[in-house]
């Protein structure tokens, strides 16, 4: 079975620029996240989307950082313009349903190493 | 508030011996805790996951322990090797609408040959 795939995995920008990261989750999956993990510390949510809808993104800021899910599979995050803070790595995740409920696995990817200068 | 602490923050054993790592929480209500590996350059890889009833669960020579009325849980690295280096990320999930985790900040270990 295919994991999480994400791409690219390094990035390095100037603060001001703008910058996407693309996530194509564990196929049949129905629940897919974004975290941001600054190095040193545990990942933080960012974004939750259940098919293409959004059920939280309440630590996302939403000034600068934009997410969508349009057919419920793949995921697009986007940081426009980058600061300096936004430096992290950026994993995304997906379960077959909220992996909260219950004891569903969340399945993470290879996270995409973003720097900005 | 609904916090994840991990202690220690860093740890160095020599490769074969043991360690526990520590998670204190304080996220309520509570449905499930989670122990997950994280490699350098990798994300996170559950390694177990328990919930309220469940006080004890193993996965090869990782053993978690939970204690749900202090609000504890422990993960026992049993005959340690190389490969244990790694950062290992305690998580708590919240019974709320979405169900959200908690992650802790993680607990470091470096396995020294």
């Amino acid at each position: 079975e295919a994991g999480v795939a994400q791409s690219p995995r390094y990035k390095i920008i100037e603060k001001r620029q703008s910058v996407a990261f693309w996530c194509n989750p564990i196929s049949g999956h129905a629940t897919l996240y974004w975290y941001q993990q600054i190095l040193g510390q545990g990942p933080k949510l960012l974004i939750q989307f259940q098919n293409n809808g959004v059920v939280d993104d309440s630590q996302l800021p939403k000034d600068r950082f934009s997410a969508e899910r349009l057919k419920g599979v793949d995921s697009t995050l986007k940081i426009q313009p980058a600061k300096l803070e936004d430096s992290a790595v950026y994993l995304c995740a997906s379960s077959l349903v909220a992996s909260g409920r219950g004891s569903y696995e969340q399945y993470f990817g290879p996270g995409t190493r973003l720097t900005v200068t | 508030k609904n916090q994840v602490e991990q202690s220690p923050q860093s740890l160095i054993i020599l490769e074969g011996k043991n360690c526990t790592l520590q998670c204190n929480y304080t996220v309520s209500p509570f449905s499930n805790l989670r122990w997950y590996k994280q490699d350098t350059g990798r994300g996170p890889v559950s390694l177990t996951i328990m919930t309220f009833s469940e006080n004890t669960k193993s996965n090869g020579r990782y053993t978690a322990t939970l204690d749900a009325d202090t609000k504890q849980s422990s993960l026992h690295i049993t005959a340690s090797q190389l490969s244990d280096s790694a950062s290992y990320i305690c998580v708590v999930t919240r019974m709320d609408s979405s169900y959200k985790l908690i992650f802790g900040s993680g607990t470091r270990l470096l396995v020294r040959p």
